[in-house]
């Protein structure tokens, strides 16, 4: 069965402090994604990483990095954790190629004061 | 530019009512694919269905059906027979091309409450 984890389901951290969020994957997909998900916002994507150590900016990477040092595993991190990221963040995969469909985490919910 | 719609934000039906969720998309792109995710109150986004720009043809999958017009740019979703299960958070998304990859647009969700 098709399984993508997250290293926490809720994370409440102070600000300033460096954060990462965890994100394994058992189906040996080549693709991964962070996202964080407001109320009426929908998902926006902050980093995609096509492969090991290949990695894009998405539409909101500022304050965050991410790592992808092994296929199965994709890093977010806050290098400096602000208020304004408190959020509910995904991690997705999906077999490499265009149009497949993406497989989500559980979430983690951050809560940053 | 890319976008999607879903212009509705909550909806609430009672059981068994049948219940359309919208989705308007835009592109200037000839080739891309619409989804449908749920989530449950669980947060875990669930792929429901997978439709590519030249396969208009409607799809029916048990209590769900999907109507894919690209003269309206639309994908809307339709349950039949409503169930509490059925109470989710609705995503429609756009997936169109880049150089090396594709980028993929959510739109802002419909939260559909089934009331027993």
């Amino acid at each position: 069965d098709v399984k993508v984890t997250q290293s926490s389901r809720y994370l409440v951290k102070r600000t300033g402090e460096k954060v990462f969020l965890e994100c394994v994957q058992d189906m040996d997909h080549e693709n991964m994604f962070w996202y964080r998900q407001d109320p009426g916002l929908g998902l926006r994507l902050i980093y995609f990483s096509y492969d090991v150590k290949m990695k894009e900016k998405g539409d909101i990477p500022e304050g965050y990095s991410v790592s992808r040092e092994k296929k199965e595993r994709f890093s977010l991190i806050l290098e400096s954790a602000s208020t304004n990221q408190t959020s509910m963040y995904l991690c997705a995969s999906r077999v490499a190629g265009v149009g497949y469909e993406q497989y989500f985490g559980p979430g983690t919910r951050l809560t940053v004061t | 530019a890319q976008k999607v719609t879903q212009a509705q934000t909550e909806i609430s039906v009672v059981e068994k009512e049948d219940v359309t969720l919208d989705c308007v998309y835009e592109t200037r792109d000839t080739t891309y694919y619409l989804f449908w995710y749920k989530q449950p109150p669980s947060g875990e986004l669930v792929f429901l269905i997978r439709r590519n720009s030249f396969d208009e043809q409607n799809e029916i999958s048990g209590r769900y059906s999907w109507n894919f017009q690209k003269s309206t740019s639309s994908f809307n979703f339709t349950i039949t027979a409503s169930q509490v299960v059925d109470s989710a958070v609705y995503f429609c998304a756009l997936s169109t091309f880049k150089t090396s990859y594709d980028k993929v647009i959510f739109g802002p969700g419909t939260s559909l409450s089934v009331i027993p």
